[in-house]
């Protein structure tokens, strides 16, 4: 079980053009999902935290409108990364929690997607 | 602010045991302490979470002290497969949500 899934896995834009990743619980009901961003050979940094039904916290630096989150359902999240440009090419990865705010906070990882933008 | 501080880098040879140490000073009082393995290119795996003492699953072993600064993930009889990036993870709570907050990891790297 809880088992989290992104689409698609790999994307390669032109500069300028906007990218939509999902993200989907398929066997729980994911009441937080957390969207991350990660360089080569860095660690994970957290971009921003989605709940179900309300507007997502962004970390400081991350700008909220070239990095929409929509978590319109429990079992479904998206990004979509608005005029992308080539520094934005990543490695973007998400992930689920059916706990929310609580302190037992086990996530749940998705398989992560790689964006080139040309 | 929740910070972690791990080695960068560990080398071992298929069979031993590795530990893998994380200092967290800050730790909140109601925080858990989670581990994870990550892969190049693929999403961080769940490895084993706890909150004092000693908590063991089919994979591993996780080791935390009394005052709950430090924790150490240890690794039973690694093998080749085990070659990877270790994160331990803790959390700050902003706004009554919890915010995960991921080290530099250690990467393993295990020799035959």
């Amino acid at each position: 079980g809880a088992v989290v899934s992104q689409h698609p896995s790999r994307v390669i834009c032109k500069s300028g053009t906007s990218v939509k990743i999902e993200c989907r619980s398929l066997d729980f009901q994911a009441t937080t999902m957390f969207w991350y961003r990660q360089f080569p050979k860095q660690s994970l940094m957290l971009m921003a935290t989605s709940n179900e039904g309300s507007k997502a916290t962004y970390e400081q630096g991350v700008e909220k409108d070239k990095f929409l989150i929509n978590h319109a359902s429990l079992t479904l999240s998206t990004l979509t990364v608005t005029s992308a440009h080539p520094e934005d090419s990543s490695f973007y990865i998400c992930s689920a929690s059916s706990r929310g705010g609580s302190s037992y906070n086990e996530q749940f990882f998705g398989p992560g997607t790689r964006l080139t933008v040309l | 602010l929740a910070k972690t501080t791990q080695p960068i880098s560990m080398d071992s040879y298929e069979g031993q045991e590795v530990n893998i140490t994380c200092s967290h000073n800050n730790i909140a009082t109601n925080d858990y302490i989670t581990w994870y393995q990550q892969f190049p290119s693929q999403g961080p795996r769940f490895i084993i979470q706890g909150y004092k003492t000693k908590v063991t699953n089919e994979v591993a072993s996780l080791f935390i002290p009394a005052d709950r600064k430090s924790s150490t993930l240890s690794l039973p009889r690694v093998s080749l497969s085990d070659t990877a990036v270790y994160y331990c993870l803790v959390g700050d709570i902003r706004g009554g949500s919890y915010i995960p907050t991921f080290g530099r990891g250690t990467s393993l790297i295990v020799h035959p």
